[in-house]
């Protein structure tokens, strides 16, 4: 079976600032992984996936994630911060191309220091 | 409507009673999905239905927990009994036609069910 660890369950950056976001896997067979984001009040979105191929994959909104496998790791950067980006984001992996039956982390909580 | 409408947002209700919850799937999308997210813990799978296939019902925690799908659009999330334990966001997504490489989930804002 998968699972899904994110590092911290809170993290805060001042405006400008790199953003961080952890996340490691596990999986017995190649994983496809996402990063979901929830802004307040407002449903689940999807912000990047890794599916195969490339290991960098860019996402909406300047986010990026890289695929490490020798790490299992998924982690969630974005050079510069912005007010808008506080919101609750999701790492999840999946088996297969159907991505129903994902896996999700426990999410991290982003706040963006002015 | 242009996105996955879940109701009630929010429902309180008592120990051992009965609840619905009830998702409106973006119209045109086959594959329905529910997930529960509880106070400091992942989303977990529940139920899964894919146009007229038979639903995967593995995340399910128990027999007191069912869901139907009427007309291939709107779903029910039935939870019989409740127990406080039962306590958790339920979100329903939806997606196109898995295969296709449009499997990209849109998600509702939730319903919050609070068991006393």
């Amino acid at each position: 079976a998968q699972s899904v660890t994110q590092l911290g369950s809170h993290v805060s950056v001042s405006e400008g600032a790199l953003v961080l976001l952890r996340c490691n896997y596990s999986s017995s067979v190649p994983p496809y992984l996402f990063w979901y984001v929830q802004y307040p009040n407002q449903g689940l979105q999807l912000l990047l996936k890794y599916t195969t191929g490339a290991t960098l994959v860019k996402g909406i909104n300047g986010f990026e994630a890289e695929f490490k496998k020798s790490e299992t790791s998924f982690h969630l950067t974005k050079p510069s911060a912005h007010m808008s980006d506080a919101a609750e984001y999701f790492c999840a992996v999946s088996v297969g191309s159907n991505d129903y039956k994902l896996s999700f982390g426990a999410g991290t909580t982003v706040t963006v220091r002015a | 409507g242009a996105g996955v409408s879940q109701s009630p947002s929010n429902k309180v209700t008592e120990k051992g009673k009965d609840v619905e919850l009830r998702c409106d799937p973006i119209s045109g999308h086959t594959a329905l999905y529910w997930y529960r997210q509880s106070l400091g813990q992942g989303l977990e799978f529940l139920i899964y239905f894919q146009g007229n296939s038979a639903p995967d019902k593995s995340g399910l925690p128990s027999d007191r927990f069912s869901a139907e799908r009427t007309g291939g659009s709107v779903s029910t999330l039935t939870i019989q009994r409740t127990q406080q334990e039962d306590s958790a966001v339920y979100l329903c997504a939806s997606s196109q036609e898995p295969g296709t490489g449009n499997e990209k989930l849109f998600f509702g804002s939730g319903t919050q069910l609070s068991v006393l």
